[in-house]
């Protein structure tokens, strides 16, 4: 079964700091582009980051750019979002996403599996 | 980074079409055929019913079609079900090799 899991997820307060990771399991995680989506409470999706498979091609939101780093293990089928200067408005479920194969082109926001979320809640 | 614009809520009785649409720029939809859909339910998941613009994922009805004109891409269900009910999201490559999705439609079946 093909699964991702995140974990990393909690309160914390406005300028700090976290990382997110994501489990993947059940598919040859290295040959996937990743991305990270979010979606604040009670609003709609919106794109964070992706990354191409072997790492070299990263890509982020304007909202997010400089203060948030995606990255990649192939070797332990992980995912990550290290995130830093972290908002008030961060505050979202950020759920793990992988890109779907059949699209002609990777990362271009067709994703077919996606994660459960963990719950990022930045608060004073 | 503006989203794209799609209308609130869309609603048809069952057995009706509906259609949602979705527009972008020049920038995004206009440029790429890199148009995806998804359907969420409440507190789950989004899933994928359509990408590049036009195709199914296997295991999607045929009743979910999607097309394109212009900086415009727009999502049709025909045969309108009460399962349909959700809410709905396109999303576009934008150039610089970054995402973009819409607001979000709430559809309701009648």
């Amino acid at each position: 079964e093909v699964t991702l899991v995140e974990s990393g997820g909690g309160l914390v307060k406005p300028g700090e700091s976290l990382r997110l990771s994501c489990a993947a399991s059940g598919f040859d995680f290295k040959t996937y582009s990743m991305n990270w989506v979010r979606q604040a409470p009670g609003e709609g999706l919106e794109w964070v980051s992706s990354i191409g498979s072997s790492g070299k091609y990263i890509y982020y939101a304007d909202s997010v750019k400089g203060r948030f780093t995606i990255s990649r293990d192939n070797a332990k089928n992980l995912l990550y979002l290290q995130m830093s200067s972290v908002r008030v408005e961060d505050t979202a479920l950020y759920y793990c996403a992988r890109d779907f194969e059949g699209s002609i082109n990777s990362q271009v926001g067709a994703i077919d599996i996606w994660g459960q979320g963990t719950m990022i809640t930045v608060s004073s | 980074q503006t989203a794209l614009t799609q209308p609130a809520s869309v609603s048809g009785s069952p057995g009706q079409s509906i259609t949602i649409s979705c527009v972008g720029t020049s920038s995004d939809i206009g440029s790429y055929n890199a148009v995806s859909w998804y359907k969420q339910n409440p507190d789950q998941a989004p899933r994928l019913i359509i990408y590049d613009v036009y195709s199914r994922p296997s295991g999607v009805s045929n009743r979910f079609s999607g097309s394109k004109s212009g900086n415009t891409a727009s999502l049709t269900i025909s045969g309108l079900q009460a399962e349909d009910e959700a809410d709905y999201y396109c999303c576009s490559h934008r150039s610089g090799g970054t995402v973009v999705f819409g607001g979000g439609t709430k559809v309701t079946v009648l």
